[in-house]
């Protein structure tokens, strides 16, 4: 089946720092979206991009869908400790109302 | 608005029992769809519905796993015969109708935990 390789695996951080994750796949996507899961939760989208080249923000967050449509990054500036979670990449392989395909996350941690 | 909500939040089935995962999406939305979450993994589709019909249940397994939507009520995710493998989070989510539009978000609940003894 289709697979998105996210990485890093998991992260350690000082509060205040940048941080910075990717999913790769080597299929084309329609689109790609960014949610973050709580312990004992469900996934809470953040951002959700549409377009190939498309840079898009939500506060301290930023998401960018890639030129090729095969990859996505998500970055988060001045980390603080509640954007402590796993975050996790998913993607759409066409039009809408299909499947997500979800990467297997990215764990952060926030020390203060 | 209220999000997606699912119940129970937790259950305990026996080897060999039947399981029943209750969806109800957002106010508006009328696609849903179930994942389920094995420990330290991502999220895997099973199947998606419309009120009164089956879309995609490409991810469910062939046998014991039944979903369905009905005009009225939450959708159901039903388990029969459970085994230990089973044991899992089960998430639904649910996206608006956006008839002519490739934009598709989906909002989660937040998730059933069967655990199988």
């Amino acid at each position: 089946g289709q697979q998105l390789n996210q990485s890093p695996q998991s992260m350690f951080i000082q509060e205040g720092e940048d941080v910075s994750m990717n999913c790769t796949s080597s299929s084309i996507f329609n689109t790609w979206l960014w949610y973050k899961q709580d312990p004992g939760e469900g996934p809470v989208l953040l951002i959700a991009l549409y377009k190939a080249g498309e840079l898009t923000s939500n506060g301290r967050l930023t998401a960018q869908f890639g030129i090729t449509r095969k990859d996505s990054f998500l970055n988060i500036s001045a980390s603080i400790p509640s954007d402590v979670g796993i975050y996790f990449c998913a993607g759409q392989l066409r039009q809408a109302g299909t499947a997500l395909i979800f990467g297997k996350g990215t764990t952060l941690s926030v020390s203060s | 608005n209220a999000g997606v909500m699912q119940n129970p939040r937790h259950l305990v089935r026996r080897r060999g029992q039947e399981a029943r995962l209750r969806c109800s999406p957002m106010k508006g939305h009328s696609h849903v769809y179930w994942y389920r979450q094995l420990p330290e993994e991502g999220l895997k589709f099973m199947v998606y519905l419309q009120k009164e019909n089956i879309i995609d249940e490409s991810g469910m397994p062939k046998e014991r796993f039944s979903a369905e939507f009905p005009k009225e009520g939450p959708s159901i995710l039903r388990i029969q015969q459970v085994v230990r493998g089973d044991s899992a989070a089960y998430f639904c989510a649910s996206s608006p109708p956006k008839p002519g539009t490739g934009y598709n978000e989906q909002f989660f609940g937040p998730g059933t935990r069967l655990t199988v003894l």
